[in-house]
C-alpha cells in the first residue's frame, strides 16, 4: 500500500463546477496535510495546509480532513479553465519530509 | 525575493559522465531536500538534510550523493549518469519538518 494514494484522473469538470479531489494516508501519526497545484513543466506550488479535523476555506479552495477516516481531500468551487493542473496531495509526519502521492489531473472543460 | 533557486534548468549528460545539481534558498530554512519527479510517480524523495551538517537518505538515494555546503546550499551530484536517472529534479526548503515545503523551479535531466 502507497502511504499516500490519490486518483490519477483525469478529473474532468465543466467551467463552474465543484471540483472535488480526494486522498488517503496510511500513517495514522500524520499530523500536517497540504495539497500543491502543478503546471505542466512547472515545480509544484502550495494551494492549502490543513493540521486539524475539519474544513479549511481560502476563497474558491476548501480543504477537508478526516483524521479518522485518514483522508483529506480538496474542493475547489467555480472552476475555471486556469484551474487545469495536476493537483499533489502531501502528508508529513514530522519525522522527514513531505510525502506525496502520483497527483490527480484535473481538467477544466470551458 | 528568490526563494529557492536551482541550477541548471536543462541538462543533457551521456551515460557515464557526471554532474552536479545545485540549490540555494534565502528563506533561512532549516532543512532541505531533493526530490525527482517521473510520470505518474509523483515526487520521490532523494536525500534531505535536516540542518546544517546533517544528511541522510531518502526513498531513491542510489547513484546519487549530497552535500550540504551550509545553511543555504544544498547539492545533488551524480558521479556516474545512467538512462534511469532521465527525470525532473526539485529541490526543496522546509522550515521545520512539520511545515510546506517550497520548491526550486527544477531541472530537466536527460542521460542518453
Amino acid at each position: 500500500q502507497k502511504e499516500v494514494e490519490q486518483n490519477s484522473g483525469p478529473l474532468s469538470v465543466p467551467e463552474g463546477a465543484i471540483a472535488s479531489l480526494n486522498c488517503t494516508y496510511s500513517d495514522r501519526g500524520s499530523q500536517s496535510f497540504f495539497w500543491y497545484r502543478q503546471y505542466s513543466g512547472k515545480s509544484p506550488e502550495l494551494i492549502m495546509s490543513i493540521y486539524s479535523n475539519g474544513d479549511k476555506e481560502d476563497g474558491r479552495f476548501t480543504a477537508q480532513l478526516n483524521k479518522a477516516s485518514q483522508y483529506v481531500s480538496l474542493l475547489i468551487r467555480d472552476s475555471q479553465p486556469s484551474d487545469s493542473a495536476t493537483y499533489l496531495c502531501a502528508v508529513n509526519t514530522g519525522r522527514r519530509a513531505l510525502t506525496f502521492g502520483s497527483g490527480t489531473r484535473l481538467q477544466v472543460q470551458p | 525575493n528568490a526563494g529557492v533557486t536551482q541550477t541548471p534548468k536543462f541538462q543533457v549528460l551521456k551515460t557515464g559522465q557526471s554532474m552536479t545539481l545545485q540549490c540555494a534558498q534565502d528563506m533561512n530554512h532549516n532543512s532541505m531536500y531533493w526530490y525527482r519527479q517521473d510520470p505518474g510517480m509523483g515526487l520521490r524523495l532523494i536525500y534531505y538534510s535536516a540542518s546544517e551538517g546533517t544528511t541522510d537518505k531518502g526513498e531513491v538515494p542510489n547513484g546519487y550523493n549530497v552535500s550540504r555546503l551550509n545553511k543555504r546550499e544544498f547539492s545533488l551530484r551524480l558521479e556516474s549518469a545512467a538512462p534511469s536517472q532521465t527525470s525532473v529534479y526539485f529541490c526543496a526548503s522546509y522550515l521545520t519538518a512539520n511545515t510546506e515545503a517550497f520548491f526550486g523551479q527544477g531541472t530537466r535531466l536527460t542521460v542518453v
